[in-house]
């Protein structure tokens, strides 16, 4: 089956441009979330969604990084007014709600590679 | 957050079984021990994961220690697709995240 899909794959923007990623999870799958990989490092969350609902936006770095999943499915994560240091992988997950959460494992998209000059 | 501490490289030889190291010294009675990996340019995927009981899968084995400060995941018999990156991750009732540390480089041999 179809597993979690991210475009673009690659982006290049200019320092300055707005960005939106877009992730498309698992079908039924209720929890989202994002990560953002920089070169060399492990993932670091940036937000989590059940369905349409942000749970939690902890790890987001700046007010300029906003993400959306408004019909609980697709889900864009969009930065503003890019900067070199928002260059990285941005990592999409999904996985399947249950209320044993801690043990279901998470499926990863292969990222979109944002590069800002 | 409960954090885990692994080696930064590790290597092996094709064919040779590998036992990748992970410390969890504050790790709490319901937090589940799950390993992912990350091969180049791809996502991280999962691996295995477990409580108390030592687990086998099609992937791995996890052994966990006794008073679970530790773990070992066990690559049986390593191939050149196993060299990636693996992380070794707490994942407690509460957390709706799962926080990746610097992980293991595994470079595997021929």
């Amino acid at each position: 089956g179809a597993g979690v899909s991210q475009s673009p794959r690659y982006k290049v923007a200019k320092r300055g441009q707005d960005v939106a990623l877009r992730c498309d999870p698992i079908s039924g799958h209720v929890s989202l979330f994002w990560y953002q990989q920089a070169l060399g490092q492990g993932p670091e969350f940036l937000t989590y969604f059940q369905n349409e609902a942000q749970l939690d936006k902890s790890g987001l770095p700046s007010d300029r990084f906003f993400a959306e999943r408004p019909e609980g499915s697709v889900s864009t994560l969009k930065i503003q007014r890019t900067q070199q240091e928002d260059s990285a992988v941005y990592l999409c997950a999904s996985s399947p709600f249950t209320r044993d959460s801690h043990r279901t494992p998470l499926h990863f998209g292969n990222g979109t590679r944002l590069t800002v000059t | 957050d409960a954090k885990t501490t692994q080696p930064n490289s590790m290597e092996s030889n094709e064919e040779e079984p590998v036992h990748l190291p992970c410390n969890h010294s504050t790790i709490s009675g319901t937090d589940y021990i799950h390993w992912y990996r990350q091969l180049p340019s791809q996502g991280p995927e999962y691996v295995i994961h477990g409580l108390t009981s030592n687990v086998n899968n099609r992937m791995a084995s996890l052994a966990i220690a006794e008073d679970r400060k530790s773990s070992t995941l066990i690559l049986h018999r390593a191939t050149l697709r196993d060299a990636a990156v693996y992380y070794c991750i707490l994942r407690g009732l509460n957390n709706n995240d799962m926080r990746f540390g610097a992980g293991t480089r595994l470079t595997v041999k021929p």
